[in-house]
């Protein structure tokens, strides 16, 4: 089955800690993307990556790193600086940039 | 003013009517219009795409855009239950940082 991953689906830390958020993708597509969703907000992108080896910065990317190692790959890490980190995070991918996204089943942290 | 603006609703359908949704943008440029389904504590789903003025048609799903008008809007005919969802309309813009942009969504509830 082709389709995105993200692990795990529930993520509970405690204030200071960093913590990274899975993406797997078996779509070969070559463009990955970092969502945030907050209750009553749209989709914020947080980075997002056309190539291996390559990302920029999306609008909300203070707090936040990315790597992209593989093409199948772009784990998300929530660093400490992030001032308000619980939120509904969502991974996405597209065949390439300005096509269409489609989304894994998101990670739920929670920040305490 | 917002880069893609939806009425957040809710919007209540009574089941088998018509429900349609809007979206306006303010990008003249763009070319890539979607519209994403989103069920409550779910990820984003795509349901449609459209890149040229006028009517896509997939299923019991009609996409419509108008690009002089910068709009585009979404008919549900024959709404079931199953349809009551947050529908999302995302725009990619290409005016600075190019992205997918959405709007925050319209709750959709069809009434049995």
């Amino acid at each position: 089955d082709g389709g995105i991953t993200q692990s795990p689906k529930y993520l509970f830390r405690k204030e200071g800690q960093n913590v990274t958020l899975s993406c797997e993708q078996n779509l070969n597509h070559d463009a990955m993307y970092w969502y945030r969703q907050d209750p009553g907000q749209g989709l914020r992108l947080i980075y997002y990556s056309q190539i291996v080896n390559d990302f920029q910065k999306g609008d909300i990317a203070e707090g936040y790193s990315v790597s992209r190692e593989k093409k199948e790959s772009f784990p998300l890490t929530v660093t400490s600086a992030q001032k308000n980190p619980t939120a509904f995070y969502l991974c996405a991918s597209s065949e390439r940039e300005y096509y269409e996204q489609y989304f894994g089943p998101g990670t739920r942290l929670t920040v305490t | 003013q917002k880069e893609v603006e939806q009425n957040s609703g809710p919007l209540s359908v009574p089941e088998g009517a018509i429900a349609s949704l809007n979206c306006t943008y303010s990008d003249r440029g763009s070319q890539s219009f979607f519209w994403y389904r989103q069920y409550s504590g779910k990820s984003p789903e795509l349901i449609m795409s459209i890149y040229s003025n006028g009517d896509k048609e997939d299923g019991r799903f009609t996409a419509q855009l108008n690009k002089a008008s910068q709009y585009v809007s979404l008919l549900i005919r024959d709404s079931q239950p199953s349809d009551s969802a947050t529908y999302l309309c995302a725009v990619y813009i290409l005016e600075g940082n190019e992205k997918l942009t959405f709007g925050t969504g319209t709750r959709l509830t069809i009434i049995p």
